[in-house]
């Protein structure tokens, strides 16, 4: 009965390579996020989708590529990876973006190396 | 961006012993979140405060939303082992949050 899952858990590739990371949640939340997490532990938004429609895109390289293909999934695509994308991405969902409910609620988390 | 800042950023406290921790901003928030994050997870919804001066507890924790709109402080009583883990304010603006740069909290038995 996981609420907002993600694929995979660790990510260790080499630099110059495409990765994707998935998300699903099971909430019937109507928004989702990518956060980066970066060794200081800091939390950034990336990007955030409502009903599958890309509300949120703050100053992420474009190698970064977000898709919803529903409500319930976001996946995040990155592009000819590079040593500094090393870091922990965490997705999350809420129930609205405006006149609702703002609390999110995240995922396990993936853990990308780049080597 | 709006900015939230997070004191102390690390504390040590014996098993038993309350602690509090902070979070300030510049700015006025609408709604003021409280998460913890253990070691290799993802935060965890703690506490959520939605007007100001209001003060919520769930379980040991206590939590309270500022008058000035502009602060929030959480309370954890009585510390046990597993509440070691980063706790992270965040303040809600527009449609998204901003967080703090979490507290490290480590109890000792």
């Amino acid at each position: 009965d996981t609420a907002v899952s993600q694929t995979p858990k660790y990510l260790v590739t080499q630099m110059g390579n495409d990765k994707s990371i998935k998300c699903e949640q099971n909430l019937g939340h109507d928004t989702m996020y990518w956060y980066k997490q970066d060794s200081k532990k800091f939390l950034k938004i990336m990007f955030s989708y409502n009903n599958k429609e890309l509300i949120i895109n703050e100053t992420v390289p474009n190698r970064f590529s977000p898709k919803s293909p529903d409500k319930a999934h976001l996946n995040l695509h990155i592009n000819s990876l590079e040593l500094g994308d090393s870091a922990v991405y965490f997705c999350a969902s809420s129930q609205s973006r405006t006149g609702g409910s703002y609390e999110q609620y995240f995922g396990p988390g993936t853990r990308l190396t780049v080597t | 961006g709006q900015q939230l800042n997070q004191s102390p950023q690390s504390m040590f406290i014996q098993e038993g012993e309350d602690v509090s921790m902070n979070c300030t901003s510049s700015s006025i928030f609408n709604t003021w979140l409280w998460y913890k994050q253990d070691p290799g997870e993802g935060p965890v919804l703690l506490i959520a405060l939605y007007k100001a001066g209001e003060l919520t507890s769930n379980g040991r924790l206590t939590a309270q939303f500022g008058i000035t709109r502009k602060d929030s402080f959480l309370n954890i009583s009585a510390s046990i082992p597993s509440d070691v883990g980063i706790y992270f304010c965040a303040g809600q603006f527009g449609d998204r949050l901003a967080f703090g740069k979490g507290n490290q909290v480590v109890v000792i038995p």
